[in-house]
């Protein structure tokens, strides 16, 4: 198993363009999430989903969309990046516990 | 915002000593999860607690789910150099799943 993957590794945008980032995992787990990391802060919950078709909003939602159409997948989008959103953003599933499984990340620079 | 108080914010410590870090809540959680994460990586997870007054350990990784559940600490005995890292506490309130609350972390440096 390859657990949580993420995609890019790291990438940088200019103010105003669109990206999605990429998460999937290959452990057949119902339940995702996002955060998001800046310093001295810890994570902050952005988005999550209990089930393909099914996604909520967390702590700090704005600025992102998130959709959940297989089990497997769930891209987290910014719709039109701001400086503020520079960040590291981890992508986590798990099996319905609080046990989540984090992937390595995605380091993101909005210019 | 964030309801987490963790405490230090960072430990430079000895081989072989011994580390305590806590966290300390404004609200009741549920859960209280310990987890680890080194430089370019992900957290990984070390400890799950789940009932208040739980004492788990994991190797040289002890920690507590506090009986007023607003509290938790973990300890690590007899430090490595392969304890360096930033140890996160996270917490879950409700039954909402998937809502964890994380504190800021405590950067653990160990000195030969």
């Amino acid at each position: 198993n390859a657990g949580v993957t993420q995609t890019p590794k790291f990438q940088v945008l200019k103010t105003g363009q669109s990206m999605t980032l990429q998460c999937a995992q290959d452990m057949n787990h119902e339940y995702m999430s996002w955060y998001r990391q800046d310093p001295g802060m810890g994570l902050r919950l952005i988005h999550y989903s209990v089930g393909a078709g099914i996604t909520d909003q967390g702590e700090v939602p704005n600025g992102y969309n998130v959709s959940r159409s297989t089990t497997e997948d769930f891209p987290l989008r910014l719709l039109s990046a701001a400086p503020s959103q520079t960040s590291v953003y981890f992508c986590a599933s798990s099996t319905g516990g609080n046990e989540q499984f984090f992937g390595p990340g995605t380091r993101l620079t909005v210019l | 915002g964030q309801q987490l108080n963790q405490s230090p914010q960072s430990m430079f410590i000895q081989e072989g000593e011994d580390v305590s870090m806590n966290c300390t809540s404004s609200s009741i959680f549920n859960t209280w999860l310990w987890y680890k994460q080194e430089p370019g990586e992900g957290p990984v997870l070390l400890i799950a607690l789940y009932k208040a007054g739980e004492l788990t350990s994991n190797g040289r990784l002890t920690a507590q789910f506090g009986i007023t559940r607003k509290d938790s600490f973990l300890n690590i005995s007899a430090s490595i150099p392969s304890d360096v890292g930033i140890y996160f506490c996270a917490g879950q309130i409700g039954g909402s799943w998937g809502k964890l609350q994380f504190g800021a972390g405590t950067q653990v440096v160990v000195t030969p």
